[in-house]
């Protein structure tokens, strides 16, 4: 089974207001990552928080992490219409293995 | 600089053929993934090559299913037999040092696989 859970699944918000997602995971983990794919084709990296931090920002994105509830949210705020798109959360367990399992994701929509 | 370069980037097939998809990882980055993603789902992983260690390919849904690194840069990954459950988007991703894990992957633009 996915070790991620993305929710909502999908997300539909006017443009300038703040979309937030959140992602729960299974098992213990090194780090979690999120990723944004548009057009269902490549994903591209957004941000990556261990799992000592709590929180982390990078320009307009706010990403939290509670390993104590093993979940994660993503909040983009002052979102626009070019951040349409899904989002993924992705994470590395502390198994031994390197591998990243991914969510099921949110699909994004702003509107103009 | 040059990313993650997949091909065919479609290809279709008939059931039963086998097919092969070929990946080009950014130079000098030592991990290199493969996920399947069918439509509108989530990514599914299917094995990682980290350097010359032994490929973890616990996520091959089956023995049709196999991938190669050669010489520690291009991949392939080979669809035998294909069924039509195969059909899907076949995304490849590359890492600086998988072992750290604390790498960001660089995605391909994929390979959209169709089994008729």
């Amino acid at each position: 089974s996915q070790q991620g859970e993305e929710d909502p699944q999908a997300l539909s918000i006017q443009e300038g207001e703040n979309a937030t997602m959140n992602c729960s995971y299974k098992t213990s983990i090194n780090n979690l990552q999120w990723y944004r794919q548009n057009s269902g084709r490549g994903l591209v990296h957004l941000i990556l928080i261990r799992s000592n931090e709590r929180e982390k920002h990078s320009g307009r994105l706010r990403v939290t992490l509670d390993t104590s509830k093993k979940s994660s949210s993503l909040l983009i705020t002052a979102s626009r219409a070019a951040d349409t798109a899904s989002y993924f959360c992705a994470t590395s367990t502390t198994s031994g293995t390197y591998k990243y399992i991914f969510g099921t994701g949110t699909r994004l929509k702003v509107l103009a | 600089g040059a990313g993650v370069s997949q091909s065919p980037s479609n290809k279709v097939t008939e059931k039963g053929k086998d097919v092969e998809l070929r990946c080009d990882p950014i130079s000098g980055h030592t991990a290199l993934y493969w996920y399947r993603q069918s439509l509108g789902q989530g990514l599914e992983f299917l094995i990682y090559f980290q350097g010359n260690s032994a490929p973890d390919k616990s996520g091959l849904p089956s023995d049709r299913f196999s991938a190669e690194r050669t010489g520690g840069s291009v991949s392939t990954l080979t669809i035998q037999r294909t069924q039509q459950e195969d059909s899907a988007v076949y995304l490849c991703a590359s890492s600086l040092a998988g072992y750290s894990s604390y790498n960001e992957q660089f995605f391909g633009p994929g390979t959209r696989l169709t089994v008729l």
